[in-house]
């Protein structure tokens, strides 16, 4: 079954304690990106990757890192998390378009709801 | 201004209503538009992409593009209570960037 996976899907944890959350596609897709999802702000880009090796900021990459080693798998990485960073976290995979942007539709993971006390 | 406005409601309408979703944008330079479906505490899940203007039909969705007054719709015909859930609208921006709105609420009532 095709399908994006999230790991883990609830985490509640404290200021400044470092953290990964884990992505994996089976989808053999080149494009993978990280969104947050907050009340009324919709979703927002945090990082992406065009391919391995290659990745870019997005709208609000303030306080999180990504690597993109293999092709499958996209780990966000919270150095020091911080309470502004409880949110709904999205990972999602494509098709590489034009230009390396994304083909047409994203497939989203389940989500990851963080919470930073 | 956000580039992707929508009304974040609720809409509510009755079953059987058509339920009409409406979002504008600022980025001129925007080529493909999209509507995501986002239950309650799950991911967003594609349901209609529209490229160029005019109306595009799928089943009982029907998304409709003008660039020149820049917004785009969905309507949604026959409503159900299995379609009570928020709606996204996302484009591609003038960047190549993906954008997305913070969500139309709609409840379908029985």
């Amino acid at each position: 079954e095709a399908q994006v996976t999230q790991n883990p899907r609830y985490l509640i944890t404290v200021t400044g304690k470092k953290l990964t959350v884990t992505c994996s596609q089976n989808m053999n897709h080149e494009y993978m990106s990280w969104y947050r999802q907050d009340p009324g702000l919709g979703l927002r880009q945090i990082y992406y990757s065009m391919n391995v090796e290659v990745t870019d900021k997005g709208d609000v990459p303030e306080g999180y890192k990504v690597s993109r080693k293999e092709k499958r798998n996209f780990p966000l990485i919270l150095e020091s998390p911080s309470p502004n960073q409880t949110s709904l976290y999205f990972c999602a995979s494509s098709l590489r378009g034009h230009r390396g942007q994304p083909l047409y539709e994203q497939y989203f993971g389940p989500g990851t709801r963080l919470t930073v006390t | 201004q956000k580039e992707v406005e929508q009304n974040s409601g609720p809409l509510s309408v009755p079953e059987g209503a058509i339920a009409s979703l409406n979002c504008t944008y600022s980025d001129r330079g925007s080529q493909s538009f999209f509507w995501y479906r986002q239950y309650s505490g799950k991911s967003p899940e594609l349901i209609m992409s529209i490229y160029s203007n005019g109306d595009k039909e799928d089943g009982r969705f029907t998304a409709q593009l003008n660039k020149a007054s820049q917004y785009v719709s969905l309507l949604i015909r026959d409503s159900q209570p299995s379609d009570s859930a928020t709606y996204l609208c996302a484009l591609r921006d003038n960047n190549n960037d993906m954008r997305f709105g913070a969500g139309t609420r709609l409840t379908v009532k029985p």
